[in-house]
């Protein structure tokens, strides 16, 4: 079964960096998946989208300070140089065997 | 620009139902599909299912096949999701969202979200 596994919170000072797991199911170590940012209040935007080889493609416009990786079968949003506005919930998505799925999410909290 | 445009929030009762859009531009529609996915209060992203923006061609998530259905026009680039005999546990904010794949059904990331249609069934 495909699933996406994420941590429900993290927290990292204003200026520090943060990097947020997601952690894909069994058998699906080597699927792509997507970030995407939900501030309060507002719809989804896409960050970028990650291979297992880490590779990754980011959305128009999402500043440099955003960037991702992979190891097995975790994938990684790495965000340097935390900003208030990056206080905000993040979502992995991934996709296969005819369905897309969501991770459960994971409340970033800048102090 | 490419952006998707949501209809505005409805409140509904039970047995209703209610039509969401999502009108589509700065791109060519047809060349790909968009998907629908679901947010209720407080809870995480539910995905119901895909439309290809070319053709029509749909693929529903099997908790969302029956009371949901999508469709598209493509000369107003716009696309649609009825849901009908809503029920409370409905109540919950409808995403539109572009599937980077192209028009045929191979799922990819979602590059481009509308900003959300609040619907909320309640007598």
């Amino acid at each position: 079964q495909l699933v996406l596994t994420q941590s429900p919170s993290a927290s990292a000072s204003l200026g520090a960096s943060v990097k947020l797991t997601c952690t894909l199911s069994s058998g699906h170590s080597s699927n792509d998946i997507a970030w995407h940012q939900q501030q309060p209040e507002k719809g989804p935007r896409f960050l970028m989208k990650i291979n297992s080889d880490g590779i990754f493609r980011k959305g128009d416009g999402i500043p440099d300070r955003f960037s991702g990786s992979s190891s097995g079968a975790e994938r990684y949003l790495t965000i340097s140089g935390l900003q208030s506005e990056d206080e905000a919930d993040y979502y992995c998505q991934t996709w296969g065997s005819g369905i897309h799925v969501f991770g459960g999410g994971t409340q970033l909290t800048v102090l | 620009q490419v952006q998707l445009v949501q209809s505005r929030a409805e409140v509904k009762k039970p047995g209703a139902s209610v039509k969401v859009s999502c009108k589509a531009s700065g791109y060519r529609f047809t060349n790909y599909g968009i998907s629908w996915v679901r947010q209720a209060p407080g809870q995480g992203f539910e995905w119901m299912g895909w439309i290809s923006g070319k053709n029509g061609n749909t693929n529903y998530a099997e908790n969302f096949q029956g009371r949901f259905t999508m469709t598209t026009d493509t000369f107003t680039s716009t696309a649609y999701l009825d849901l009908r005999s809503l029920r409370s546990d409905d109540t919950a904010v409808y995403y539109c969202a572009r599937d980077l794949s192209g028009y045929d059904w191979a799922p990819d990331a979602f590059d481009i979200w509308g900003q959300g249609t609040m619907v909320t069934v309640s007598s």
